[in-house]
């Protein structure tokens, strides 16, 4: 039972659009959302967090955004970058710090 | 360099056997963690470690184990390797008041 699933496998934009990865999730027990960014060859990178109390959070180009009635999450990215090529998990924390991670979803970010 | 370190990177090896794989966290971090990604799927959770007791077990093989040293190091310890067991396999590390986890680089296994 995925408690945690990003249902786009792969998402292709322009450079200068805006990217916009969804994440859903079942457990009402999650307090954090995080968004980690991962390049072949390395391991995932902490990107951009938010606590369950918030709806919004946003650092620089990134926001991420819940919905905790639809238990949604999704990050934007504006704009994008073709830096910005790469797999992104979302990941949910419930008690004792525990990390469930989605599928991922490859972005791919054309010039 | 994220300060959890993984060795070794790359390990190649034959079915039916044993290899450990061994991580280092970020200074300070008492919690690790283990996963496994399989061909471009997800992250699936192996199993924690914190202050060098088991805290938490995911989907984990009986063929594999793990520990944590009192040096806060932690090894996986893959057994009766099958070709499905290639893999990346990451660490990763946490302080107990903070949300996220730091990664090491991974190690790749593949089984031939």
């Amino acid at each position: 039972d995925q408690q945690v699933k990003q249902n786009s496998p792969s998402l292709s934009v322009q450079e200068g659009r805006i990217s916009i990865l969804n994440c859903d999730y079942t457990n009402s027990m999650f307090d954090y959302f995080l968004w980690y960014k991962k390049y072949p060859a390395e391991g995932p990178t902490f990107l951009i967090s938010i606590s369950s109390i918030k709806d919004k959070n946003e650092d620089g180009r990134f926001t991420v955004f819940l919905n905790k009635s639809a238990k949604h999450l999704s990050l934007h990215i504006v704009p994008s970058q073709p830096g910005d090529s790469a797999v992104y998990f979302c990941a949910a924390r419930e008690a004792g710090n525990m990390l469930t991670f989605g599928g991922g979803t490859r972005l791919m970010v054309k010039p | 360099d994220s300060g959890v370190t993984q060795t070794p990177k790359h390990l190649i090896t034959a079915t039916g056997q044993r290899v450990t794989l061994r991580c280092s966290p970020r200074s300070g971090d008492l919690s690790v963690y283990w996963y496994q990604q399989s061909l471009d799927q997800g992250l699936q959770f192996l199993i924690q470690y914190y202050n060098g007791e088991e805290r938490a077990k995911g989907n984990i093989l009986e063929r594999f184990s793990a520990q944590q040293f009192p040096d806060l190091h932690s090894e996986l310890n893959l057994s009766s390797l099958e070709l499905g067991d290639s893999a990346l396999y990451f660490c990763a590390s946490s302080s107990r008041d903070l949300g996220g986890y730091t990664f090491g680089s991974g190690t790749r296994l593949t089984v031939v």
